[in-house]
């Protein structure tokens, strides 16, 4: 089954500073990549996704690159604010699986004010 | 459009008990997803129902756990004779799939915390 790594697991930034998170996947045959925002004891929020015939996203502050060769895409938070503290989750589903998600372990961003 | 639904939000039973949790989707949405997490850890597939069937529940236990999505009604994860080990967040999450969409959404969980 699908394996999906995600490093690193704490990040610590200055307000106003870039952060990135990074998620590897094993199925090649997944085509669909979200990422949530976790904050504490609420429901998990989809910030952006992206899928397997794009390589670049971007909303606002947000991005996610894709590299479908190598397996991994990456999340990107620029002029980072203190309410973007929260715990970041990567994910890969594919089609002929019922787009059953596989999360990564998180990332618990802090940001510095 | 009222988000997906979950109730309870917080539920506590003794060893030995049932619980019982309640997922109600978007509206519109026909496919519903049922995810475990673990304290401080991400989120696990446990099992993808559509209205009246179960697609795959591969991530299911095998005893104690049961799940339904019948015709009317919220869909439903059943836990008998819970265990310690059972106590966690219980998320579900529904996409309008059957619309070529795959995005899931996610209900506020059901906290489960077994005495």
């Amino acid at each position: 089954g699908e394996n999906v790594e995600q490093h690193p697991s704490t990040l610590s930034v200055q307000e106003g500073d870039s952060a990135v998170i990074k998620c590897t996947y094993s199925d090649s045959a997944s085509n669909y990549f979200p990422w949530y925002k976790q904050e504490l004891g609420k429901r998990p929020q989809l910030i952006i996704d992206i899928r397997s015939n794009v390589g670049e996203k971007k909303d606002q502050r947000i991005a996610v690159t894709l590299n479908k060769t190598a397996k991994h895409f990456s999340l990107h938070i620029t002029e980072t604010q203190p309410e973007d503290s929260a715990v970041y989750f990567c994910a890969a589903s594919k089609k002929s699986s019922g787009d059953k998600l596989t999360f990564g372990t998180g990332t618990r961003l802090a940001v510095r004010p | 459009n009222a988000g997906v639904m979950q109730n309870p939000r917080h539920l506590v039973r003794r060893r030995g008990q049932e619980a019982r949790l309640r997922c109600s989707p978007m509206k519109g949405h026909s496919h519903v997803y049922w995810y475990r997490q673990l304290p401080e850890e991400g989120l696990k597939f446990m099992v993808y129902l559509q209205k009246e069937n179960i697609i795959d529940e591969s991530g299911m236990p095998k005893e104690r756990f049961s799940a339904e999505f019948p015709k009317e009604g919220p869909s439903i994860l059943r836990i008998q004779q819970v265990v310690r080990g059972d106590s966690a967040a219980y998320f579900c999450a529904s996409s309008p799939r059957d619309k070529g969409l795959e995005t899931q959404y996610f209900g506020p969980g059901t906290r489960l915390l077994v005495l």
